[in-house]
């Protein structure tokens, strides 16, 4: 079935250093991957998303990157803050099953 | 606007009692409509999904069932409650095409003792 595998599982930076998080997904009709952030105790918050048809999308500090030939995707996070800190989920969106399926999720940790 | 309503906020309940977690998307129409479990420091597993009224995808064999009895509301259930079934409930929804954002309520936190 669907798979998403994400890496690594807790992510540990000093404040304004840059943080990289890594998704796999294994549904080749795959078409939508969005990234989430959350917080303790939270919802999943969309943090950046991106389309099969675009290969890299930035906002502000964070960027996205897609490979469609490899089916992996990676979160880009620059000049991390403290507040940065939470668990981070990459997700896959099978149009073709219509489900949105999630990696296992990193924690970031940005320490002062 | 569209919003997610997602109810009760927080409950505990003793095991082999019965479940009812309520969901309601407000500001759209045929939504797809998702329950996600989340236990304690883990992932997201999708438990049901549903693309229409009565139209139930299950994709974890287990003792939840899910309906849709009107467009835009989305329920869980289960008849005798596990302590496996602690964890925290999020309710989704997107619109009908894909490639859509998928946007969560708030959860419920849900305790069998």
């Amino acid at each position: 079935g669907e798979n998403v595998e994400q890496h690594p599982s807790t992510l540990s930076v000093q404040e304004g250093d840059s943080a990289v998080i890594k998704c796999t997904y294994s549904d080749s009709a795959s078409n939508y991957f969005p990234w989430y952030k959350q917080e303790l105790g939270k919802r999943p918050q969309l943090i950046i998303d991106i389309r099969s048809n675009v290969g890299e999308k930035k906002d502000q500090r964070i960027a996205v990157t897609l490979n469609k030939t490899a089916k992996h995707f990676s979160l880009h996070i620059t000049e991390t803050q403290p507040e940065d800190s939470a668990v981070y989920f990459c997700a896959s969106f099978s149009g073709g099953y219509n489900k949105l399926i999630f990696g296992a999720g990193t924690r970031l940790a940005v320490h002062p | 606007s569209q919003t997610i309503h997602q109810w009760p906020a927080t409950l505990v309940q003793p095991v082999g009692s019965p479940l009812s977690l309520e969901c309601t998307v407000e500001g759209t129409s045929n939504p797809n409509l998702y329950w996600y479990r989340q236990a304690a420091g883990r992932g997201l597993q999708l438990l049901f999904y549903s693309v229409g009224i009565g139209q139930i995808s299950s994709e974890v064999p287990q003792n939840l069932s899910a309906s849709r009895p009107q467009d835009r509301q989305f329920i869980l259930s289960s008849k005798k409650l596990l302590l496996s079934d602690s964890g925290f409930y999020l309710c989704a929804w997107t619109a009908g095409l894909s490639g859509n954002t998928i946007y969560f309520g708030e959860g419920s936190w849900l305790t069998v003792v």
